[in-house]
């Protein structure tokens, strides 16, 4: 079946350093790919999405490029803030009833 | 914009009692879902609803029931409370099952611990 496997956390940062979070993904046919974000406290929020191969997502200075060829959808930021962090989820829609799959979350903490 | 509504914000149950977690959302959303999350395994789908009066399983539906008699509101029931079911719950809802790429509207979770 579908899966997503993400590095496990935490993972902490300087402020203004660089962030990958690495994803990767099993699926059949062509999933949708997303990162979504959970601040303390609070639920899931999207942060950025692909529908199609090659596609790059970006919202806030992040990115993440959909690599079919690598089943991979990596998280990035050129330079992380404070305000960043949080829980990071990939996640993969696949098949007729918009199921969400999650990764198990990676940790993010930025330190000034 | 209220968006998703999900009460209580914390829940302290005994084994064996009931209770029923509320989940609404004024999106006119037609697809719904329950969501627990546990430390090291994220979130795992219990059950959803793609439109009034339509339910159905998700990967961890055992002790939970659900039905959809509106659009607005989803709850999730817990019949017989156990430990096991000691979690954070979310409710997610989206404009359209089959939209692809269609983002999910998370609410702000329910914190349920069984003693």
């Amino acid at each position: 079946g579908n899966s997503v496997t993400q590095m496990e956390g935490p993972v902490t940062l300087s402020e203004e350093a660089f962030l990958t979070i690495n994803c990767t993904y099993t699926a059949t046919g062509y999933p949708s790919l997303f990162w979504y974000v959970q601040y303390p406290g609070e639920g899931l929020q999207l942060l950025l999405k692909a529908t199609k191969a090659d596609d790059k997502g970006s919202n806030k200075g992040f990115e993440a490029t959909y690599r079919k060829e690598t089943t991979s959808f990596h998280l990035e930021k050129g330079s992380v803030q404070v305000s960043d962090s949080a829980v990071y989820f990939c996640a993969l829609e696949g098949g007729a009833t918009n199921k969400l799959i999650f990764g198990t979350g990676t940790l993010l903490a930025v330190q000034p | 914009n209220a968006g998703v509504t999900q009460t209580p914000k914390f829940q302290v149950l005994k084994t064996g009692q009931s209770m029923t977690l509320q989940c609404a959302q004024d999106m006119n959303h037609e697809y719904m879902s329950w969501y627990r999350q546990d430390p090291g395994m994220g979130l795992r789908l219990i059950h959803y609803s793609v439109g009034a009066g339509i339910t159905d399983q998700g990967e961890v539906p055992n002790g939970y029931n659900v039905s959809r008699s509106t659009t607005e509101d989803f709850p999730l029931r817990l019949l017989s409370a156990a430990p096991s079911q000691t979690s954070v719950y979310f409710c997610a809802s989206s404009l359209k099952p089959r939209d692809r790429g269609s983002p999910l509207h998370f609410g702000n979770g329910t914190r349920l611990t069984v003693t």
